[in-house]
């Protein structure tokens, strides 16, 4: 079972910030959390990831949570090449366990 | 530097055959993963590889197997396949094996759309 829940879908409107929120209250101290996207039928994309401090590269920023409990992934202008299926993944020993992700619309 | 290959990109087969897919991680790359994706399960696990040693499996019959060779080269191969292993095989590589606590990074190829009729 996946160690994380998201909203099924969002929609945010071009040109604004993109707010994805993941619930992950059973992570453990040293387990770091991970977004990756994946547009229609190609291969994840890996976006960023993050332990306890916030989190910026290039295409987004990670907010965790001061118990690491939940975090966010904002997307500060989102554009219609955002529309993608988000997906925040802790690890486990078996590996990389997806959830359903969050299906992101972006609207024009 | 080179992203993560997959060949082929398409394949059909019939029920009962057998087929192997391939991958060729980023260069440096000692661990490859393997996934299956379907509309109904989503993403799911297969195994993962690092120095030619499989290192993690998840929950697939033995109908699915993979091994690594000496340059991180990777193969998956499906046997007597079945209309459900019609999915897009996901194959990811990383610096280093993926233990619970890792920081690397697993970086995605394009998959292998499998079609099986």
């Amino acid at each position: 079972d996946a160690k994380t829940t998201q909203p099924p879908s969002m929609d945010c409107a071009e040109g604004r910030a993109a707010n994805l929120p993941c619930n992950h209250s059973t992570i453990s101290g040293n387990e770091y959390v991970y977004w990756y996207r994946q547009i229609h039928s190609q291969g994840p994309q890996y976006i960023i990831h993050g332990l306890k401090n916030n989190e910026t590269n290039e295409m987004a920023s990670l907010i965790i949570t001061e118990d690491r409990k939940s975090s966010t992934l904002i997307l500060p202008h989102a554009t219609l090449r955002d529309t993608a299926v988000y997906y925040c993944i802790v690890r486990s020993p078996q590996g990389i366990i997806f959830g359903k992700g969050t299906r992101l619309h972006i609207l024009p | 530097k080179a992203g993560v290959t997959q060949t082929p990109r398409y394949l059909i087969k019939t029920r009962g055959q057998q087929v192997t897919l391939s991958c060729s991680p980023i260069s440096g790359h000692r661990s490859v993963s393997w996934y299956q994706q379907t509309p109904g399960q989503g993403l799911q696990f297969l195994f993962e590889y690092f120095s030619e040693t499989q290192r993690n499996k998840g929950n697939f019959p033995g109908r699915f197997s993979g091994r690594q060779f000496s340059n991180s080269r990777s193969e998956m191969n499906v046997s007597t396949l079945e209309l459900g292993d019609s999915a897009l095989y996901l194959c990811a590589s990383s610096l280093g094996w993926l233990s619970a606590t890792s920081t690397d990074t697993q970086y995605f190829g394009p998959g292998t759309r499998l079609t099986v009729l």
